[in-house]
């Protein structure tokens, strides 16, 4: 079975400061994705990552995937109130399905 | 704006009576996905069409169906709901994975209580 685990599960911190959220798995994927979601509302895609070691911005988030693409990295620099949200990756895995990750549940305090 | 647009966004339900949970999409895309979410816990896929190849997962439970009548419309029948099925429920949509970039999106959800 295939498992994406995501830490930290929980992160409370003060607007302006660095963090990284980690999605890991012993497993390798096509691709995988990066979403946020707020308080009822559907996930909201913030980027795709296919190859290994590749790096992606957005503006103040960093995406990376591991070489072997088996896990990857999200990093927001000088985090805001309005980055507050669930933060979920998903790995492509077999045919037309995605492997969720348990989820980082994020507040940045003003 | 091309999207994928869930109705209604709240539905109330009684214990044990059937509903409907419609979702479209002006994406044209092969693929449609149902999952269901529970507080603060990763989306669980329940099951995917491409075109009309329907694909349960295997812990979905017989109380739940799904209907494609065409490209654009989905629906997920919940037969007899229990208290347990109080959740949202979100449809996504996908492009076949002919490339690198198998990314879903997804609709807004519909939040369902069951009284």
């Amino acid at each position: 079975t295939q498992l994406l685990e995501q830490s930290p599960q929980f992160l409370s911190i003060q607007e302006g400061e660095n963090l990284t959220v980690y999605c890991n798995s012993s497993s390798v994927f096509s691709s995988l994705q990066w979403y946020r979601q707020e308080p009822g509302e559907g996930p909201v895609l913030l980027v795709t990552v296919v190859t290994g070691g590749e790096v992606k911005k957005l503006k103040r988030l960093t995406f990376q995937f591991g070489d072997a693409r088996k896990d990857s990295s999200l990093h927001i620099t000088a985090a805001q109130p309005g980055d507050t949200g669930l933060y979920l990756c998903a790995g492509a895995s077999g045919t037309y399905k995605y492997i969720f990750g348990t989820g980082t549940r994020l507040k940045v305090l003003a | 704006d091309a999207m994928v647009i869930q109705n209604p966004r709240y539905q109330v339900t009684q214990f044990g009576k059937p509903v409907t949970l419609s979702c479209s999409q002006t994406l044209n895309h092969n693929v449609m996905y149902w999952y269901q979410q529970k507080s603060s816990q990763a989306p669980k896929l329940l099951f995917h069409y491409y075109d009309k190849d329907f694909n349960n997962e295997a812990d979905t439970p017989d109380n739940f169906q799904s209907r494609r009548p065409n490209t654009s419309f989905c629906f997920l029948d919940i037969r007899s709901p229990g208290l347990g099925d109080a959740a949202m429920y979100l449809c996504a949509t996908s492009r076949p994975w002919t490339s690198g970039y198998n990314e879903q999106f997804f609709g807004p959800g519909t939040r369902l209580t069951v009284l």
